[in-house]
């Protein structure tokens, strides 16, 4: 497809569980960013990659969170031993280094746990 | 201290007629660009205007236009003849020069209702 795709688009997962969300950019878009929106909020930053540099982590929340895009294309986000706190909508955004820099983003995966 | 500012938490009008949802923002940065984001209840975020601090001329897209007020750091969205299918949250986001990227910081959204 044309645009950003993200998966699952809905998790539930058990509290101590690890869940994994993967994110597809599109094509040619140099920049990835994740973001967490909690319920009613705007999305929250947490971390920035361009090609398979991690340039910036600085929100992500804990050690539990981790974040890779080997091949400069598909990433992954990991939450290991997941909390109540980190039920959220995981959303994913590229962007091609525009002038305005206008970032694209996918449907978001909502992680829900138990 | 909130770097964007929706003091709207939710906003109603009438088909037809035209809307502005506000937004401050807080930066000491000279070089920045302001965003609109519209984010329907299937939850994705669609890019819809935006402006940079050295435009001369307020942002337009179609119906939808950023009334820029450097001095008052205020970026407020105006919806002309809205539609049934505006009915969405509105975010306003800034990008600032000295962050990584094009990392965008987002305010806490206004909930557009239209009305028929």
């Amino acid at each position: 497809g044309a645009g950003v795709s993200q998966s699952p688009r809905y998790k539930v997962a058990k509290r101590g569980q690890d869940v994994a969300l993967r994110c597809d950019p599109i094509s040619g878009h140099v920049s990835l960013f994740w973001y967490q929106q909690a319920l009613g909020q705007g999305p929250e930053f947490l971390t920035y990659f361009q090609n398979e540099a991690q340039l910036d982590k600085s929100g992500l929340p804990s050690d539990r969170f981790f974040a890779e895009r080997p091949e400069g294309s598909v990433s992954t986000l990991k939450i290991q031993r997941t909390q109540q706190e980190d039920s959220a909508v995981y959303l994913c955004a590229s962007s091609f280094g525009s002038r305005t820099g206008e970032l694209f983003f996918g449907e978001g995966s909502r992680l829900t746990v138990l | 201290a909130q770097k964007i500012t929706q003091t709207q938490p939710g906003m109603f009008v009438q088909e037809k007629e035209a809307v502005t949802l506000d937004c401050t923002y807080d930066t000491s940065d000279q070089s920045y660009g302001l965003f609109w984001y519209k984010q329907p209840s299937s939850g994705e975020m669609i890019f819809l205007i935006y402006q940079g601090s050295y435009d001369e001329q307020n942002a337009t897209e179609g119906r939808y236009s950023l009334n820029f007020q450097k001095a008052r750091k205020s970026a407020n969205l105006v919806i002309s003849a809205s539609q049934l299918g505006d009915s969405a949250m509105y975010f306003c986001a800034m990008r600032e020069q000295e962050t990584s990227g094009s990392r965008l910081t987002f305010g806490e959204g206004t909930q557009l209702t239209v009305n028929p």
